[in-house]
């Protein structure tokens, strides 16, 4: 099992371009989730879903978008790069909500 | 009052030292409890689940306190390779009861020879 995946592992975007950040899980979890940490800060919940078609907003959702069109993928969209969008971002997967979360190994976005 | 709260540190301790982490938590309907390790730029991974009556693996043992609402991580005889961040991680149930884990701050520490 590869666990959870996530592409690219670092990119540099210029302010008001747009990108997708992939997650994929192999787990068959039902629960995904996308989180982003500043330096030196704790992690912040973008988005959520529980399954395939389901997706909910999180503590810091403005800016960017989520779909959930299989079990194993989570993809999270930013429209607008905004320099406040530079941060590094983990998405995680658990079985279920009380269970303990696998992340994947992070994309570190730069918005210049 | 923050939902999770931890002192962020950073504890310096030598090796071989003792040391503890306390973290509280706001929400008493909180049922599921974590400890989280994060190394420098890398993604967290779980360390170990906190239980109710107490747990232990190794040199790490995790305790809860439900009345008071805190957890705590005791790590033995530190190593060298134990600086990293742990996260306290407590699941809060929402009111659609879709719940969610939620992660404190974290506490740095480093592990001196």
């Amino acid at each position: 099992n590869a666990g959870v995946t996530q592409t690219p592992k670092f990119r540099i975007l210029k302010i008001g371009q747009s990108m997708t950040l992939q997650c994929t899980q192999d787990m068959n979890h039902n629960y995904m989730y996308w989180y982003r940490q500043d330096p030196g800060m704790g992690l912040k919940l973008i988005y959520y879903s529980v399954g395939a078609g389901i997706t909910d907003k999180g503590e810091v959702p403005n800016g960017y978008n989520v779909s959930r069109s299989t079990t194993e993928d989570f993809p999270l969209r930013l429209e607008l790069a905004a320099p406040s969008q530079t941060s590094v971002y983990f998405c995680a997967s658990s079985r279920r909500v009380t269970e303990t979360q696998y992340f994947g190994p992070g994309t570190r976005l730069l918005v210049l | 009052r923050k939902e999770v709260e931890q002192d962020p540190g950073p504890f310096n301790v030598p090796e071989g030292a003792t040391v503890a982490f306390n973290c509280t938590y706001s929400n008493s309907a909180s049922q599921s409890f974590f400890w989280y390790r994060q190394d420098c730029r890398k993604e967290p991974k779980l360390l170990m689940s906190v239980y109710s009556s107490g747990n232990e693996d190794g040199r790490f043992t995790a305790q809860l306190n439900r009345a008071s609402q805190y957890i705590s991580l005791l790590i033995r005889d530190s190593k060298l390779s134990d600086s990293a961040t742990y996260l306290c991680v407590v699941n809060m149930l929402g009111s659609s009861n879709t719940g969610k884990l939620i992660f404190g701050q974290g506490t740095t520490l480093q592990v001196k020879p």
